[in-house]
């Protein structure tokens, strides 16, 4: 049975600084791994889909890289701002068009 | 992207009541869609597969008599919690892959249910 563990689960840092948060899964027979934000009270927000035949994904700030031999994702947020503070999820699929499996979750707080 | 939307966003339902909530696929078609909860302070956590035009399929635990779901057409899957209690408070937020076997999973907004 898959399962996701995300460390730290909670995470405070001063503005600017670099950041990584890491995202471990069992099974390394994933699909793809999608990286996504969730504000307090609210939905998701997708930042990175990496596929299983992909190492990374970029979208601004945000790098995502996925190491499926040894379970691994890391998702880098470059320059952190106040506004990046958020709960950030990572989650698998084993197969094309299943349910997510997701991860605790890293809070990150970021202060001005 | 493509766009899920969900209706409620926010109910409050007294015990013993049913509430029914809407997912929508507004630009694309799900032949799939997925229901999730997620308690406070805890992640999301699969309730069951909506497959349109057949039997929902749910995860161990979770009742489907109490949680139905119906498929009815490409774009609206409904989850109805019937006879509410407070125990079912939660966040339910839906999720669909675009056409059959999509790759990305898009979310709708979520639905914050309060049994009083």
């Amino acid at each position: 049975k898959q399962e996701v563990t995300q460390i730290p689960a909670a995470l405070s840092v001063p503005e600017g600084e670099n950041l990584v948060l890491n995202c471990s899964f069992t099974d390394s027979a994933i699909y793809n791994l999608q990286w996504f934000r969730q504000d307090p009270g609210k939905g998701l927000t997708s930042l990175l889909l990496i596929q299983s035949s992909q190492r990374e994904q970029t979208s601004g700030r945000l790098n995502a890289s996925l190491d499926k031999s040894s379970g691994r994702s890391t998702l880098y947020i470059a320059a952190s701002q106040p506004g990046d503070s958020a709960t950030y999820l990572c989650a698998v699929t084993n197969q094309a068009g299943t349910a997510l499996i997701f991860g605790k979750g890293t809070t990150l707080s970021v202060s001005s | 992207g493509a766009v899920v939307s969900q209706h409620p966003s926010w109910v409050i339902c007294k015990s013993g009541t049913s509430v029914k909530i809407e997912c929508r696929s507004l630009d694309f078609q799900a032949t799939t869609m997925f229901w999730y909860r997620q308690f406070p302070k805890q992640s999301l956590m699969l309730m069951a597969t909506s497959n349109e035009g057949s039997k929902a399929t749910y995860e161990q635990g979770v009742e489907k008599d109490k949680f139905l779901i119906n498929h009815a057409s490409l774009t609206l899957s409904t989850l109805t919690v019937t006879s509410a209690h407070p125990e079912d408070s939660s966040f339910y937020i839906c999720s669909a892959p675009p056409g059959a076997g999509g790759n990305e999973q898009y979310f709708g907004p979520g639905t914050r249910l309060t049994v009083t």
